[in-house]
C-alpha cells in the first residue's frame, strides 16, 4: 500500500533532550512538509521540502531542525531550543504536477509529551 | 493575514445537504482555495480544490464567488462518517504552502 508513515505514535521525553520524528512515504513525492497541531487549533507549518538536500523554514520553524538526504524520508528533530515542544506532529507529501502542488497526503502524526 | 474566517461549528441532519462557508478576502489571483477534514487525532484529509471554476468531485463540490473572496463547500448528503473539522485553506506558492485557520466542527445528527 501507497503511503505516508510515522513513529512512533505516541512519544515521551524528558526536557532539555533532543528528539528525532520519523516521517516515511513511498508515493514518490517530491515534496514533503511538517505541520504541528495544538489542541482546537489547525496546523501550523514548521518545515518544508520541495527536492532532495534542500528545504526551507515554514512559521514556526524555531527550535526545529530537518534533514532531506533521501526522496522518501524526511526526520524532524525538536531540539532543546523549541520551548514548548509538547503538541500533535503531523508529516506530509504532495506531487508537483505541472509547475504546482496539489493535494497534501498525510501521515497519521506523533504526538508528543515532554515531561 | 493569509488565514481564512469560517463559522467555529455547523451542525445537519444526516442526509442532508450542507453548505460550509468560508471568507479569503485577502486572496490572490495565484492562490488556489484547498478543503480537508480532520478527524480527532488523525491525519487530516484532502477534500477539494479550486482556483476560479465550481469544482466536483466523489466527495463534494466546491462553489468560488466570482470575486474570489469566498467560496462554499457543499457536502451533498451529509452521514455520520462527515462528522469533522473542516479546514478552509489558501494555498501559497503554487499550492506548496498550506496556511490552516482553525476549521468549522461540523457534527451531524442522525
Amino acid at each position: 500500500d501507497g503511503g505516508i508513515t510515522q513513529s512512533p505514535k505516541y512519544l515521551f521525553r524528558k526536557e532539555g533532550q533532543n528528539v528525532t520524528l520519523s516521517c516515511e512515504q513511498n508515493l514518490n513525492h517530491d515534496a514533503m512538509y511538517w505541520y504541528r497541531q495544538d489542541p482546537g487549533q489547525g496546523l501550523r507549518l514548521i518545515y518544508y521540502s520541495q527536492i532532495v538536500n534542500d528545504f526551507q523554514k515554514g512559521d514556526i520553524a524555531e527550535g526545529y531542525s530537518v534533514s532531506r538526504e533521501k526522496k522518501e524520508s524526511f526526520p524532524l528533530t525538536v531540539t532543546s531550543a523549541q520551548k514548548n515542544p509538547t503538541a500533535f506532529y503531523l508529516c506530509a507529501s504532495s506531487e508537483r504536477r505541472g509547475g504546482s502542488y496539489n493535494e497534501q497526503f498525510f501521515g497519521p502524526g506523533t504526538r508528543l509529551t515532554v515531561l | 493575514d493569509a488565514k481564512t474566517t469560517q463559522p467555529n461549528s455547523m451542525e445537519s441532519n444526516e442526509e442532508e445537504p450542507v453548505h460550509l462557508p468560508c471568507n479569503h478576502s485577502t486572496i490572490s489571483g495565484t492562490d488556489y482555495i484547498h478543503w480537508y477534514r480532520q478527524l480527532p487525532s488523525q491525519g487530516p484529509e484532502y477534500v477539494i480544490h479550486g482556483l476560479t471554476s465550481n469544482v466536483n468531485n466523489r466527495m463534494a463540490s466546491l462553489a468560488i464567488a466570482e470575486d474570489r473572496k469566498s467560496s462554499t463547500l457543499i457536502l451533498h448528503r451529509a452521514t455520520l462518517r462527515d462528522a469533522a473539522v473542516y479546514y478552509c485553506i489558501r494555498s501559497m506558492e503554487y499550492g506548496n504552502k498550506l496556511v490552516f485557520g482553525a476549521g468549522t466542527i461540523l457534527r451531524v445528527k442522525s
